[in-house]
Protein backbone atom coordinates (compact mmCIF):
# COMPACT_ATOMS: atom_id res chain seq x y z
CA UNK A 1 0.00 0.00 0.00
CA UNK A 2 1.22 3.48 -0.52
CA UNK A 3 1.79 5.90 2.42
CA UNK A 4 0.55 9.32 2.54
CA UNK A 5 2.61 11.23 5.46
CA UNK A 6 0.46 14.86 5.96
CA UNK A 7 2.51 17.64 7.76
CA UNK A 8 2.51 19.18 10.02
CA UNK A 9 -0.04 17.86 12.39
CA UNK A 10 -0.95 20.88 14.03
CA UNK A 11 -0.50 24.23 12.51
CA UNK A 12 -1.22 27.63 14.64
CA UNK A 13 -1.63 30.82 12.27
CA UNK A 14 -3.52 34.62 12.48
CA UNK A 15 -5.93 36.02 9.96
CA UNK A 16 -4.08 36.96 6.62
CA UNK A 17 -1.41 34.57 7.22
CA UNK A 18 -0.28 32.40 4.35
CA UNK A 19 0.24 28.93 5.20
CA UNK A 20 0.82 25.91 3.76
CA UNK A 21 0.00 22.27 4.46
CA UNK A 22 2.42 19.22 2.63
CA UNK A 23 1.53 15.67 2.24
CA UNK A 24 4.06 12.98 1.11
CA UNK A 25 3.42 9.78 -1.09
CA UNK A 26 5.80 7.12 -0.04
CA UNK A 27 5.70 6.10 -4.11
CA UNK A 28 4.75 8.21 -6.85
CA UNK A 29 1.27 8.65 -7.09
CA UNK A 30 1.26 11.40 -10.66
CA UNK A 31 -1.10 13.81 -10.12
CA UNK A 32 -3.73 11.53 -8.36
CA UNK A 33 -4.72 13.87 -5.10
CA UNK A 34 -7.41 15.61 -3.55
CA UNK A 35 -7.54 18.25 -0.43
CA UNK A 36 -10.48 18.27 1.89
CA UNK A 37 -11.81 20.75 4.36
CA UNK A 38 -13.36 19.44 7.42
CA UNK A 39 -15.16 21.67 10.24
CA UNK A 40 -16.29 20.16 13.68
CA UNK A 41 -19.41 18.29 13.47
CA UNK A 42 -19.49 18.50 9.41
CA UNK A 43 -18.67 16.22 6.38
CA UNK A 44 -15.23 17.03 4.35
CA UNK A 45 -15.50 19.32 1.54
CA UNK A 46 -13.12 19.18 -1.62
CA UNK A 47 -11.72 21.94 -2.16
CA UNK A 48 -8.65 20.56 -4.90
CA UNK A 49 -8.22 17.99 -6.57
CA UNK A 50 -5.90 16.54 -9.61
CA UNK A 51 -3.45 17.66 -7.06
CA UNK A 52 -3.69 21.59 -8.44
CA UNK A 53 -7.51 22.28 -9.92
CA UNK A 54 -9.52 23.94 -7.33
CA UNK A 55 -13.23 22.48 -7.04
CA UNK A 56 -15.93 25.02 -8.22
CA UNK A 57 -17.09 27.81 -5.72
CA UNK A 58 -13.62 27.01 -3.86
CA UNK A 59 -11.82 30.81 -3.11
CA UNK A 60 -9.26 31.50 -5.38
CA UNK A 61 -6.73 32.24 -2.03
CA UNK A 62 -6.76 27.59 -1.84
CA UNK A 63 -3.97 26.51 -4.40
CA UNK A 64 -2.25 23.05 -4.77
CA UNK A 65 0.59 22.29 -6.65
CA UNK A 66 3.01 19.07 -6.89
CA UNK A 67 3.28 16.14 -8.76
CA UNK A 68 4.33 12.53 -8.18
CA UNK A 69 5.18 12.49 -4.50
CA UNK A 70 5.20 15.74 -2.63
CA UNK A 71 2.48 17.96 -3.16
CA UNK A 72 1.60 21.13 -1.00
CA UNK A 73 -2.01 22.90 -0.15
CA UNK A 74 -1.54 26.94 0.45
CA UNK A 75 -4.01 29.28 1.34
CA UNK A 76 -2.65 32.44 0.56
CA UNK A 77 -4.60 34.57 3.16
CA UNK A 78 -6.13 32.98 6.14
CA UNK A 79 -9.69 34.24 6.76
CA UNK A 80 -11.61 33.24 9.80
CA UNK A 81 -13.82 31.04 8.13
CA UNK A 82 -10.96 28.34 7.34
CA UNK A 83 -9.68 27.12 10.60
CA UNK A 84 -10.53 23.88 10.42
CA UNK A 85 -9.22 20.40 9.93
CA UNK A 86 -7.50 19.87 6.07
CA UNK A 87 -6.48 16.17 4.69
CA UNK A 88 -5.10 14.79 1.49
CA UNK A 89 -6.18 11.86 -0.23
CA UNK A 90 -4.29 9.68 -2.91
CA UNK A 91 -6.68 8.10 -5.66
CA UNK A 92 -3.33 6.39 -7.40
CA UNK A 93 -4.13 2.60 -6.18
CA UNK A 94 -6.04 1.10 -3.56
CA UNK A 95 -6.67 1.68 -0.81
CA UNK A 96 -7.72 5.63 -1.10
CA UNK A 97 -5.72 6.42 1.80
CA UNK A 98 -6.30 9.72 3.57
CA UNK A 99 -3.21 11.88 5.46
CA UNK A 100 -3.56 12.14 8.76
CA UNK A 101 -5.08 15.22 8.78
CA UNK A 102 -3.89 19.01 9.55
CA UNK A 103 -5.80 21.26 12.43
CA UNK A 104 -5.77 24.62 11.75
CA UNK A 105 -6.09 26.80 14.54
CA UNK A 106 -6.39 30.52 15.19
CA UNK A 107 -2.94 31.70 16.91
CA UNK B 1 -28.80 20.61 -6.04
CA UNK B 2 -26.72 16.93 -5.75
CA UNK B 3 -28.41 15.37 -2.40
CA UNK B 4 -26.57 12.66 -0.33
CA UNK B 5 -28.71 11.54 2.67
CA UNK B 6 -27.31 8.81 4.69
CA UNK B 7 -29.54 6.59 7.15
CA UNK B 8 -29.32 3.42 9.27
CA UNK B 9 -26.55 3.85 12.02
CA UNK B 10 -27.21 3.09 15.29
CA UNK B 11 -25.84 0.90 18.33
CA UNK B 12 -25.18 -2.80 17.77
CA UNK B 13 -23.36 -5.15 19.82
CA UNK B 14 -20.26 -6.98 18.79
CA UNK B 15 -20.76 -9.78 15.89
CA UNK B 16 -23.89 -8.12 14.96
CA UNK B 17 -25.23 -6.61 11.43
CA UNK B 18 -26.34 -3.64 10.48
CA UNK B 19 -27.21 -1.87 6.93
CA UNK B 20 -26.53 1.56 6.22
CA UNK B 21 -28.67 3.54 3.16
CA UNK B 22 -27.47 6.32 1.07
CA UNK B 23 -30.19 8.13 -0.51
CA UNK B 24 -28.94 10.15 -3.99
CA UNK B 25 -30.76 12.57 -5.85
CA UNK B 26 -30.17 15.59 -8.17
CA UNK B 27 -27.91 13.23 -10.82
CA UNK B 28 -28.17 10.04 -13.07
CA UNK B 29 -27.17 7.93 -10.20
CA UNK B 30 -26.07 4.76 -12.58
CA UNK B 31 -23.39 7.05 -14.05
CA UNK B 32 -21.14 7.77 -11.00
CA UNK B 33 -19.14 5.97 -8.88
CA UNK B 34 -19.80 5.97 -4.94
CA UNK B 35 -18.14 5.94 -2.22
CA UNK B 36 -18.23 4.96 1.89
CA UNK B 37 -16.10 6.55 3.85
CA UNK B 38 -16.06 6.31 7.99
CA UNK B 39 -14.09 8.74 10.77
CA UNK B 40 -13.43 7.00 14.29
CA UNK B 41 -14.23 9.71 17.21
CA UNK B 42 -11.78 12.19 16.77
CA UNK B 43 -10.17 10.69 14.39
CA UNK B 44 -9.44 11.18 10.48
CA UNK B 45 -10.70 9.88 7.74
CA UNK B 46 -10.60 5.89 6.55
CA UNK B 47 -11.80 5.01 3.11
CA UNK B 48 -14.20 2.22 3.20
CA UNK B 49 -15.08 1.37 -0.12
CA UNK B 50 -15.96 1.32 -3.61
CA UNK B 51 -18.99 1.10 -5.98
CA UNK B 52 -17.97 1.91 -9.45
CA UNK B 53 -20.61 3.16 -11.96
CA UNK B 54 -23.37 0.34 -13.88
CA UNK B 55 -21.08 0.89 -17.33
CA UNK B 56 -18.58 -0.89 -14.98
CA UNK B 57 -20.89 -3.49 -14.11
CA UNK B 58 -21.31 -1.69 -10.23
CA UNK B 59 -18.21 -3.67 -9.54
CA UNK B 60 -16.53 -3.09 -5.80
CA UNK B 61 -13.38 -2.30 -3.71
CA UNK B 62 -12.74 -2.66 -0.02
CA UNK B 63 -10.25 -1.71 2.46
CA UNK B 64 -8.48 -4.37 4.13
CA UNK B 65 -10.09 -3.64 7.80
CA UNK B 66 -13.16 -4.34 6.43
CA UNK B 67 -12.70 -6.71 3.37
CA UNK B 68 -14.87 -10.09 3.69
CA UNK B 69 -17.27 -8.27 6.05
CA UNK B 70 -18.81 -5.57 4.49
CA UNK B 71 -20.75 -5.52 1.34
CA UNK B 72 -21.84 -2.43 -0.58
CA UNK B 73 -24.40 -2.94 -3.42
CA UNK B 74 -26.99 -0.54 -5.19
CA UNK B 75 -30.88 -0.40 -5.81
CA UNK B 76 -30.68 1.46 -9.40
CA UNK B 77 -34.82 2.26 -9.10
CA UNK B 78 -34.49 3.82 -5.74
CA UNK B 79 -30.98 5.77 -6.44
CA UNK B 80 -29.51 4.37 -3.28
CA UNK B 81 -26.45 3.16 -2.05
CA UNK B 82 -26.09 0.75 0.79
CA UNK B 83 -23.45 -1.31 3.04
CA UNK B 84 -24.42 -3.94 4.52
CA UNK B 85 -21.85 -4.31 7.86
CA UNK B 86 -21.85 -8.30 9.16
CA UNK B 87 -19.49 -9.42 12.36
CA UNK B 88 -18.85 -5.86 13.46
CA UNK B 89 -16.26 -5.19 15.59
CA UNK B 90 -15.67 -2.54 18.40
CA UNK B 91 -13.24 -0.69 16.02
CA UNK B 92 -16.08 -0.49 13.23
CA UNK B 93 -17.62 2.52 15.62
CA UNK B 94 -17.55 5.94 13.97
CA UNK B 95 -19.92 8.13 11.57
CA UNK B 96 -19.99 6.83 8.03
CA UNK B 97 -20.37 9.13 5.47
CA UNK B 98 -21.36 8.37 1.23
CA UNK B 99 -19.99 10.08 -0.84
CA UNK B 100 -20.40 10.53 -4.96
CA UNK B 101 -17.18 10.87 -7.47
CA UNK B 102 -17.24 13.71 -9.91
CA UNK B 103 -15.50 11.65 -12.55
CA UNK B 104 -14.30 8.28 -11.39
CA UNK B 105 -12.43 10.29 -8.36
CA UNK B 106 -12.62 12.93 -6.68
CA UNK B 107 -15.02 12.45 -3.73
CA UNK B 108 -17.65 15.31 -4.06
CA UNK B 109 -20.15 15.70 -2.51
CA UNK B 110 -20.40 13.95 1.10
CA UNK B 111 -23.32 13.09 2.73
CA UNK B 112 -24.00 14.34 6.46
CA UNK B 113 -23.45 10.86 8.02
CA UNK B 114 -24.80 8.44 10.23
CA UNK B 115 -22.81 7.21 13.27
CA UNK B 116 -22.69 3.81 14.05
CA UNK B 117 -21.98 2.63 17.68
CA UNK B 118 -20.49 -1.00 18.31
CA UNK B 119 -21.13 -1.53 21.81
CA UNK B 120 -22.02 -4.25 24.27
Amino acid sequence: DIQLTQSPSFLSASVGDRVTITCRASQGISNFLAWFQQKPGKAPKLLIYAASTLQTGVPSRFSGSGSGTEFTLTISSLQPEDFATYYCQLLYSYPLTFGQGTRLEIK
Amino acid sequence: EVQLVESGGGLVQPGGSLRLSCAASGFTFSDHYMEWVRQAPGKGLEWVGRSRNKANSYSTEYAASVKGRFTISRDESKNSLYLQMNSLKTEDTAVYYCARDLDTNWFDPWGQGTLVTVSS
